[in-house]
């Protein structure tokens, strides 16, 4: 089956500190690939899509980075954090075979910075 | 520019009521998809309709609808029947064929169901 999953769930990082989230699907292979970021209250943004391994797109210039090492896994990173990066980041994705490019979304991982 | 607006920051109904949430779009894209998002207090986003640009019929879920008008650009979500668990915020989203799959979100709409 086709599943989609982010960890961690939660997290809370100091300001300064690096992050490092992941996103793993199953079942297919080559999927588009996709990070955003909800604030508190808020809709989603998007950050970075992905439409294959090394390809990145970004969508808004910040302190942010995402990287695709292998076909079913997309990593969003950060060096230093900052206040403004907390939120809720989704990973979202378009499984093959379902007849429309619907993205369907992971769990999330809320993220507080302190 | 691709544009996704939500008006209704918040609405209400009453269990076993019918509810519409609206949205309208804006795209120079002749082809595009328009969906629909379910996101409860848990934090998961939940597809629940989708509707095709050169779709003739507006599209159904079971409780969900999808009242399509092309020319006023408008993807407004009915739900028939309310209930407590339909709570929650509902998002909707447009993704243009030549944009390579991205999707724009529109602000949401907070529902709540009063028993």
């Amino acid at each position: 089956s086709q599943t989609i999953h982010q960890w961690p769930a939660t997290l809370v990082q100091p300001v300064g500190s690096p992050l490092s989230l992941e996103c793993t699907v199953e079942g297919t292979s080559n999927p588009n690939l996709y990070w955003y970021r909800q604030a508190a209250g808020r809709g989603l943004q998007l950050l970075f899509y992905s439409v294959g391994i090394g390809q990145i797109s970004s969508e808004v210039p910040q302190n942010l980075s995402a990287s695709r090492p292998q076909d079913r896994q997309f990593i969003l990173s950060s060096k230093k954090l900052l206040l403004s990066d907390s939120g809720f980041y989704l990973c979202a994705w378009i499984p093959l075979g379902r007849g429309t490019d619907t993205q369907y979304f992971g769990p999330g991982t809320r993220l507080t910075v302190l | 520019a691709q544009k996704i607006t939500q008006t209704q920051p918040g609405m209400f109904v009453q269990e076993k009521e019918a509810v519409t949430l609206d949205c309208t779009y804006d795209t120079s894209d002749p082809s595009y998809g328009l969906f629909w998002y379910k996101q409860p207090s848990s934090g998961e986003m939940i597809f629940l309709i989708y509707q095709g640009s050169y779709d003739q019929q507006n599209a159904t879920e079971g409780r969900y609808s999808l009242n399509f008008q092309k020319a006023r650009k408008s993807a407004n979500l009915v739900i028939s029947a309310s209930q407590l668990g339909d709570s929650a915020m509902y998002f909707c989203a447009m993704s243009p064929s030549n944009t390579g799959n991205q999707f724009y979100f529109g602000t949401g709409t907070s529902l709540t169901v009063i028993p």
